[in-house]
């Protein structure tokens, strides 16, 4: 069975605070996304990685950054967070590039105060 | 562009069958798919089709693809209180990176 971690269910942080949201898949896979859910809007993809150490913008990339030093994990850093960062904090994973099945985490929803 | 349009609120009484629409835009799309997601939870994929079928059934499940029209349907037999959830239409598409690109989502309610 595939799993997908996230390491908070839920998170409260300041203004200006930085905060990091991490993600660990334990299937090997090569992808990795971010996405952010806000009711009305579905889901907005943040950015993704198709391997180690590479990452790609997604469509709402502003105010993030990501890492991924090792396969399995993919760190969602926000710098500086703001208010209009509350959300819903989505991770998922896919074997690769043609693989057409993508298997989320249980999300992480972020209020920032 | 590639964009996924699905309506936002869908209520049907239990026992009923409940058939949650989407329509896709962009007509290279090789998977189309349907996630479920429970109150506090991720997504879970319920079923997806290859764009070359017109079809799929599995169990309570029908999902029928219409690639003239751009249509994706997700048809729910004997709706039970269990199937309240958003449900998010998807479309996969080498054309768009291979990303996926969801719909808004649609939350399924149940009536007794």
């Amino acid at each position: 069975d595939v799993k997908v971690t996230q390491s908070s269910r839920y998170l409260v942080k300041r203004t200006g605070e930085k905060v990091f949201l991490e993600c660990v898949q334990d299937m090997d896979h090569e992808n990795m996304f971010w996405y952010r859910q806000d009711p009305g809007l579905g889901l907005r993809l943040i950015y993704f990685s198709y391997d180690v150490k590479m990452k790609e913008k997604g469509d709402i990339p502003e105010g993030y950054s990501v890492s991924r030093e090792k396969k399995e994990r993919f760190s969602l850093i926000l710098e500086s967070a703001s208010t209009n960062q509350t959300s819903m904090y989505l991770c998922a994973s896919r074997p690769g590039q043609a693989s057409y099945e993508q298997y989320f985490g249980p999300g992480t929803r972020l209020t920032v105060t | 562009g590639e964009d996924v349009e699905q309506s936002l609120f869908l209520s049907v009484r239990e026992g009923d069958s409940s058939v949650i629409n989407c329509t896709y835009t962009d007509s290279s799309s090789t998977y189309l798919y349907w996630y479920k997601q429970e109150p506090g939870a991720g997504l879970q994929l319920l079923t997806y089709i290859f764009s070359n079928m017109d079809m799929k059934q599995d169990q309570r499940l029908t999902v029928l693809l219409n690639k003239k029209d751009k249509h994706l349907s997700l048809r729910i037999a004997d709706t039970q209180t269990g199937d309240s959830a958003i449900y998010f239409c998807a479309e996969y598409t080498y054309s768009s990176a291979s990303k996926i690109i969801f719909g808004s989502g649609t939350r399924l309610s149940i009536r007794p």
